[in-house]
This record gives C-alpha cells, structure tokens and sequence, in this order.
C-alpha cells in the first residue's frame, strides 16, 4: 500500500501545453512538499503546505500553482511548459516540521 | 544561505568493505540532518534522522554522526553488499521555518 503515490510517472509533454502532476498520501500527515531534481540530480524544495496552507514558496516562477484540496493531496498545476521544466518532480510528506519525510517515487517530466 | 555538499560525487568499493560517506553544511544552526538513499528511478527513501542535539544514529549496519560545530556529519555503512549500491543524500533541515536543503549525493557501488 504505497505511502505517497504520485500520477503521472512519466510525461512527455510539448512546450506550451499545461500539465498537472498529482499526488496523495495515506500517511495522516499534516505537511506535504513538491520538490524539483534537476539533470544534475540537485533536489530543491519548490512549496510546502501544511494543513492546506501554503509555508512554502521557494522563488518558483508563477507558472507553477500548487493546489491542495485537504491535507492528504498536493496537486502541482503548471502552466506553459518551457523546455527547463523538464526535471523529475518528487512529492513528499511528514507529520510535521522536522519528522521523517516520506517521499513519492517522482514524476518524469520532458517538454519537446 | 546553508548550502550542502557531498563528496566525493561517487565511490566504487569492493564488497564487504566498510564504506563512509560524507556530508557538509555550511549554516551550523540546523534543526536535525536526514540522510535518505535514492535507488534509480525511484523515490528517496529516508534511512537517519539526527536531531541537532544527537552525536549519532544507527540503525542495523548503519551509523550516522553529527558534529554540528564543524558543520559535517558522516554515514559509515558497514561490510558492505551490492544491494547498498545507491545513490545517498543528506539533507539539513532549518533550526527555523520548514527547509530541506540537499546535497548533491555520493552515488555508491559496491562489486561483488
């Protein structure tokens, strides 16, 4: 029974269109995250919500719109897809601040 | 700004041999350090938590260490096998608000 399931794992997508990546956890956790690993394998936090509120935006560009509808899902909306998106985007959560953090297996992303 | 790094990028042992791996952090003021082990095409999965007022952790053969005075912690896995080749990430969490820094990962492998 996975923990963090996140859809889709794979995307190839063309520049311009707009995309959803979703994801939901079944672990009870208050906090969820989106986090971008680049080709250089860098991982880089892009939001954290807790309870449905927003505590983290980490300087990504307004393209990108997180929506949570509970506290379970944490759905990521971008629109107008640029080459440079293409990353793998994790989807992560906790029980709170400073607790193990429980990640998705990623969602492949590629803009042609 | 804390910034994490890894080194070396990547680490070639013989099975059975003890393997250390390590991480530095800039910003001393850490609410814990995680390291998490990443399997190709996969998710982090986390393997240590250090809470900034541990010295270490261990759990079955692995072993972490914090010494947030000189801003380094270390993962020693002992005799190890090939189903430790990974790649092993650190990250350090803020003594203030709810981020993750990364470092960029020791990819392992271990020949049998």
């Amino acid at each position: 029974d996975t923990a963090v399931s996140q859809t889709p794992k794979y995307l190839v997508t063309q520049m311009g269109n707009d995309k959803s990546i979703k994801c939901e956890q079944n672990l009870g956790h208050d906090t969820m995250y989106w986090y971008k690993q680049d080709s250089k394998k860098f991982l880089k936090i892009m939001f954290s919500y807790n309870n449905k509120e927003l505590i983290i935006n980490e300087t990504v560009p307004n393209r990108f719109s997180p929506k949570s509808p509970d506290k379970a899902h944490l759905n990521l909306h971008i629109n107008s897809l640029e080459l440079g998106d293409s990353a793998v985007y994790f989807c992560a959560s906790s029980q709170a601040r400073g607790n193990t953090i429980y990640f998705g297996e990623g969602s492949w992303l590629t803009v042609v | 700004k804390q910034e994490v790094t890894q080194i070396p990028a990547a680490l070639s042992v013989p099975e059975g041999e003890n393997l250390v791996l390590n991480c530095s952090f800039t910003d001393s003021a850490i609410y814990n350090l995680q390291w998490f082990r990443q399997d190709p095409g996969k998710g982090l999965t986390s393997l240590l938590l250090i809470q900034s007022s541990q010295r270490e952790q261990t759990s079955g053969r692995l072993n972490a260490s914090l010494d947030k005075s000189s801003g380094r912690s270390t993962l020693y896995i002992a005799a190890s096998q090939p189903g430790d080749s990974a790649t092993y990430l650190c990250a350090a969490l803020k003594a203030a608000g709810n981020k993750l820094t990364f470092g960029g990962g020791t990819r392992v492998l271990v020949k049998p």
